[in-house]
Order: C-alpha cells, then sequence, then structure tokens
C-alpha cells in the first residue's frame, strides 16, 4: 500500500463543475503539498499546508491532520484546469517528498 | 519570485554519450536541491538530495556513479547522466529549497527535462 493515495485517478468533469479530488497519507507529516503537472511536463506547486484550508482564486485546498485526508477543490472549473494533480507528503525529515499517483483531470466544453 | 529553470528543457543523445542536465534557482539561494525522475504516467521519483558543497544523498537503488550530482553552488546542482542508455530516457525534475526564505518543507519546481537517449 502506497504511503500517499489519491483518488480519483481519472476525472472528466464539464466546464463549470465543482470537483473534488482527494489525498489520504499514512504517515506522520510536517506538511502537504498539492502540485499542478500540465501536459508539457513542468510542475507548478499549488499550496502547502499543514493545518486549516487555504484558498486561491477557484482553488481551495484542506486538511484534516486528525484522519490524516486532504483534499483540493476547483470551484468553476475551466479547460485550462485539466492537468495531472499531484499529492505530496512531506514527513518532516530532510525535507524529503512522499508523492501520491496523481489524478489525471480533463476538463471539458 | 521563487524560480527554478532547468536546461536544456530536452535533449536527444546517443547510446553511451553523457548528458549534463542543469538546475538553477534564479533569484534565492538554495542550500538544498534535489533530483526527481518520471516515467510516462507515473509519479515522480526521488533520486538523490543534492545540498551545497557536500556530497549527494542517493536514494536506494539509484546509482550514484552513473547519474552524478554537483552541488557546487547556492544557486546551481547539476544532474549528469553517464553513459547513457536507453533505459534512462526519462523525465528529469529538479527543485529547491530555500530554506532561508521559507523554511524545510518549501520546494520550488523545475520545468523538467525530457531526455531521450537512443
Amino acid at each position: 500500500k502506497n504511503e500517499v493515495e489519491q483518488s480519483p485517478q481519472n476525472l472528466t468533469a464539464q466546464e463549470g463543475e465543482f470537483i473534488t479530488i482527494n489525498c489520504s497519507y499514512s504517515v506522520g507529516i510536517s506538511a502537504l503539498h498539492w502540485l499542478q503537472q500540465h501536459p508539457g511536463g513542468g510542475i507548478v506547486s499549488l499550496f502547502m499546508l499543514s493545518s486549516g484550508k487555504k484558498k486561491h482564486g477557484r482553488l481551495i485546498a484542506t486538511i484534516n491532520i486528525q484522519e490524516k485526508h486532504s483534499s483540493l477543490h476547483i470551484t468553476a472549473s475551466h479547460p485550462r484546469d485539466s492537468a495531472v494533480y499531484i499529492c505530496a507528503v512531506s514527513p518532516g525529515t530532510a525535507s524529503k517528498l512522499t508523492f501520491g499517483t496523481g489524478t489525471r483531470l480533463q476538463v471539458t466544453l | 519570485g521563487a524560480v527554478v529553470s532547468q536546461h536544456p528543457s530536452w535533449v536527444i543523445c546517443k547510446s553511451g554519450t553523457s548528458v549534463k542536465i542543469e538546475c538553477r534557482s534564479l533569484d534565492f539561494q538554495a542550500t538544498t536541491m534535489f533530483w526527481y525522475r518520471q516515467f510516462p504516467k507515473q509519479s515522480l521519483m526521488l533520486m538523490a538530495t543534492s545540498n551545497e558543497g557536500s556530497k549527494a544523498t542517493y536514494e536506494q537503488g539509484v546509482e550514484k556513479d552513473k547519474f552524478l550530482i554537483n552541488h557546487a553552488s547556492l544557486t546551481l546542482s547539476t544532474l549528469t547522466v553517464t553513459s547513457a542508455h536507453p533505459e534512462d530516457s526519462s523525465f528529469y525534475i529538479c527543485s529547491a529549497n530555500p530554506a532561508l526564505l521559507a523554511g524545510p518543507d518549501t520546494q520550488y519546481f523545475g520545468p523538467g527535462t525530457r531526455l531521450t537517449v537512443l
């Protein structure tokens, strides 16, 4: 079993839909990261959080430390949101990240 | 701010040659940089942790003599794939930790380098 599990693996949505991607982890962490990888390959860091909730534009990330679970929400989804979203956790030692397998999101018109 | 660049963005080489990939933090100093490898439709796999002025720490199963890492300055780390073979073809991504600015958990990622070995 992977230390970081994401669901769903693949997600197709219509423009405007509210999207939720989930991440569960099994180890103690100091921080959780949500990353976005576009088809070209480059990775953008969306959020780093260790408690509560963060919002940036149409993106919202929440984390429940007790339940070892985080969610990434996208409101009013748009085709340009199509990408792979990756959850990664930092165990707090040497800053090494452990990655989930990613959620491939396709938003259609 | 907090931009990490990689050069080249893509490279094609013949089997047996060596390829050097550069990772630069453009507007901050990075005491620690990380090198990752990503196979198609798979997630990132940490190869090694690079600290400025010291030897890199390699993950289990990564050949340090094949993947040479040099972190000569606070803004530059290089990964050299020596005697490349087709199975080394992959997407290589670096990240940098601006510890002095943002703490040990923050990482900024480079755009990646796609290596194809013929």
